[in-house]
């Protein structure tokens, strides 16, 4: 397995546009999360998806935060309009059924707003 | 809401020391797993402990989980550069969220 695959690696772009993040999980693991990590505040869950439906979209910072997930094999987070202060990496984790599984994370995708 | 500390934020030894870094709340969760962090990568799960006062050994990684399940310890003998990173531990609790940690970010010195 490729593992939870995120793109794009990296995105500069500049305060105003619309930035999409990608997220393909791992076949068969039926729960989804988005993360935001900062040096300041770590790591902050944003959303969480159950077999493809929000469950808790609570850490969103904004509307100008929204992610949807239109299958179990794909996933995006979009921020529109964008801000510096949205500067972060974002991850994309799977997890399968099972209390006690782990999360797999994605490599993430380091956003710089300038 | 539930929340986990971790101690300490940072640590900064020479290879073949050992270290311990807690993990600590005032919640009780029913599972607790440790992650670890490289630059450039997401955090990596090394462990899950489920029953309290559970003991695992990953080579030189010693993992305790609490009596009451509300703490847990990472205990590293002779580290290693290879160990530096962040570590991250995470509880379970109810539905399938984890809460996170703040991590330790350990360096490990040649």
């Amino acid at each position: 397995d490729a593992g939870v695959i995120q793109s794009p690696r990296h995105e500069v772009t500049e305060m105003g546009q619309e930035v999409t993040l990608r997220c393909k999980p791992i076949s068969g693991h039926n729960s989804l999360f988005w993360y935001r990590q900062t040096m300041m505040r770590g790591l902050e869950l944003l959303i969480y998806f159950n077999n493809n439906v929000p469950i808790d979209d609570s850490g969103m910072p904004e509307d100008r935060f929204s992610a949807k997930m239109p299958n179990a094999s794909f996933s995006t987070l979009k921020i529109q309009p964008s801000e510096p202060r949205d500067s972060a990496v974002y991850f994309c984790a799977s997890r399968g059924t099972g209390v006690n599984y782990g999360y797999t994370f994605g490599s993430g995708t380091r956003l710089t707003v300038v | 809401t539930q929340l986990l500390e971790q101690s300490p934020q940072f640590l900064s030894i020479q290879e073949g020391e050992n270290l311990t870094v807690y993990c600590n709340s005032s919640s009780v969760f029913s599972s607790l797993q440790w992650y670890r962090q490289e630059p450039g990568e997401g955090p990596v799960l090394l462990v899950t402990v489920v029953t309290g006062g559970e003991v695992k050994k990953l080579k030189r990684l010693t993992f305790q989980f609490g009596d009451a399940r509300k703490d847990s310890s990472l205990h590293i003998t002779a580290a290693q550069p290879g160990d530096t990173g962040l570590y991250l531990c995470a509880g379970s609790g109810a539905g399938n969220m984890l809460t996170f940690g703040g991590g330790t970010r350990l360096m490990v010195k040649p």
